[in-house]
């Protein structure tokens, strides 16, 4: 089984750019997220989705956009990248939103110059 | 204060040894607590659930003490391939989980 598949897996972009973070599951789970890790930060959630038309914000929303129109994806866009957002980006699924089994995917590394 | 609160360490311990780390939690409504494992540059993975009563996966034993808002994991017999990052997360029923940052513990020969 793919799991939870994340691309890119890295990421150059310039200040400014705009790109789309890609996640896609297929585990017919509903619930999905996004969150960046830092070094001395852990894991902060940017957005969530507890299903398909559904999404809210986590901790760290500004700055990205997400929407899901399908169960399977999930999108995270950064409109107007900074340097700021560089980070590891992962993608999280679960059965139940709140019951604490998430899957992740691998990781996305992006770097904002 | 943190909703979720680990030492950082790092723990640097002789492969056999063992090894206990804690992590507090400041919300008394949270009703599911877990850890996970992060190897360098990968994704978190669950290790396992904390039950009320204390739970054990072969070598690792996690704990729940409800009073005091904390939770453990004890690794016994450590061998080279625990060193990682172990998160505790925690949420209470209809809010997103909460990870802590995490403890990296290194197992040397």
């Amino acid at each position: 089984n793919a799991g939870v598949t994340q691309t890119p897996k890295f990421q150059v972009l310039k200040t400014g750019q705009s790109m789309t973070l890609q996640c896609a599951q297929d585990m017919n789970h509903e619930y999905m997220s996004w969150y960046r890790q830092d070094p001395g930060m852990g894991l902060r959630l940017i957005h969530y989705s507890v299903g398909a038309g559904i999404t809210d914000q986590g901790e760290v929303p500004n700055g990205y956009n997400v929407s899901r129109s399908t169960t399977e994806d999930f999108p995270l866009r950064l409109l107007s990248a900074a340097p700021s957002q560089t980070s590891v980006y992962f993608c999280a699924s679960s059965y139940e939103w709140d019951k604490g089994v998430l899957f992740f995917g691998e990781g996305s590394r992006l770097t904002v110059l | 204060r943190k909703e979720v609160e680990q030492d950082p360490g790092p723990f640097n311990v002789p492969e056999g040894a063992t090894v206990a780390f804690n992590c507090t939690y400041s919300n008394s409504a949270s009703q599911s607590f877990f850890w996970y494992r992060q190897d360098c540059r990968k994704e978190p993975k669950l290790l396992m659930s904390v039950y009320s009563s204390g739970n054990e996966d072969g070598r690792f034993t996690a704990q729940l003490n409800r009073a005091s808002q904390y939770i453990s994991l004890l690794i016994r017999d450590s061998k080279l391939s625990d060193s990682a990052t172990y998160l505790c997360v925690v949420n209470q029923a209809g809010t997103a989980l909460i990870f802590g940052k995490g403890t990296t513990l290194s197992v040397s020969s």
